[in-house]
């Protein structure tokens, strides 16, 4: 699966859009795009994924460049309990392969008031 | 509640300690998984068990002795641990083998060992 790179750190004020960015310069083409989140000694949470379009759902927006190489995950209005630490995560679906998740150090996020 | 469930959420356990921990999903999936979250590391990917099946071992030491007697319920068997093995250790599972529709993780059993 390929790497990802995500910035260590990254500060958002309460109530704005916060956006993740998300360099996957090697990814192959069926490869798709995961983002998970993980509040303070709890689980990983998964957020949203995508393969070519961008996507949304209730948590989040998903932007992916036309090439592929970079993503960015849209968190619109956040809040206090966005604090987390956020995993951009590569990996391939095919017919054949179980799933394995290979998680980076991601991005830690601070939402403050 | 996510819907996958460990118990128990702490302990402490010495190194001539046997102990099991336990994970348990009402989900309907098919495939479950051992991580391991150390202080200040990423996650790493300990079993993968797909219908019951181990297919992966990612070079585990063998006091980490895992169990899946059915698609429900995994355990992680422990015994003669070390301190490095202090961690959390999470549980997930997903829908079927490929992920296709993410993975659900419980909220973890946070392990010392004394």
């Amino acid at each position: 699966d390929a790497k990802t790179t995500q910035p260590p750190s990254m500060d958002c004020a309460e109530g704005r859009a916060a956006n993740l960015p998300c360099n996957h310069s090697t990814i192959s083409g069926n490869e798709y795009v995961y983002w998970y989140r993980q509040i303070h000694s709890q689980g990983p949470q998964y957020i949203i994924h995508g393969l070519k379009n961008n996507e949304t759902n209730e948590m989040a927006s998903l932007i992916i460049t036309e090439d592929r190489k970079s993503s960015t995950l849209i968190l619109p209005h956040a809040t206090l309990r966005d604090t987390a630490v956020y995993y951009c995560i590569v990996r391939v679906q095919a017919t054949d392969s179980w799933g394995k998740l290979q998680f980076g150090a991601g991005t830690q996020v601070v939402v403050t008031p | 509640e996510t819907g996958v469930t460990q118990t128990p959420r702490h302990l402490v356990m010495g190194m001539t300690n046997k102990k099991s921990l336990k994970c348990e999903q009402h989900l309907g999936h098919n495939a479950m998984y051992w991580y391991k979250q150390s202080a200040k590391k990423p996650l790493e990917l300990m079993f993968v068990y797909s219908l019951e099946e181990r297919v992966e071992n990612n070079s585990v030491p063998s006091r980490f002795s895992p169990e899946c007697p059915n698609s429900s319920h995994l355990f992680l068997h422990l015994h003669t641990l070390q301190p490095e093995d202090s961690a959390l250790y999470l549980c997930a599972s997903s829908q079927d083998s490929r992920g296709t529709h993410g993975y659900t993780f419980g909220s973890g059993t946070r392990l010392t060992v004394v």
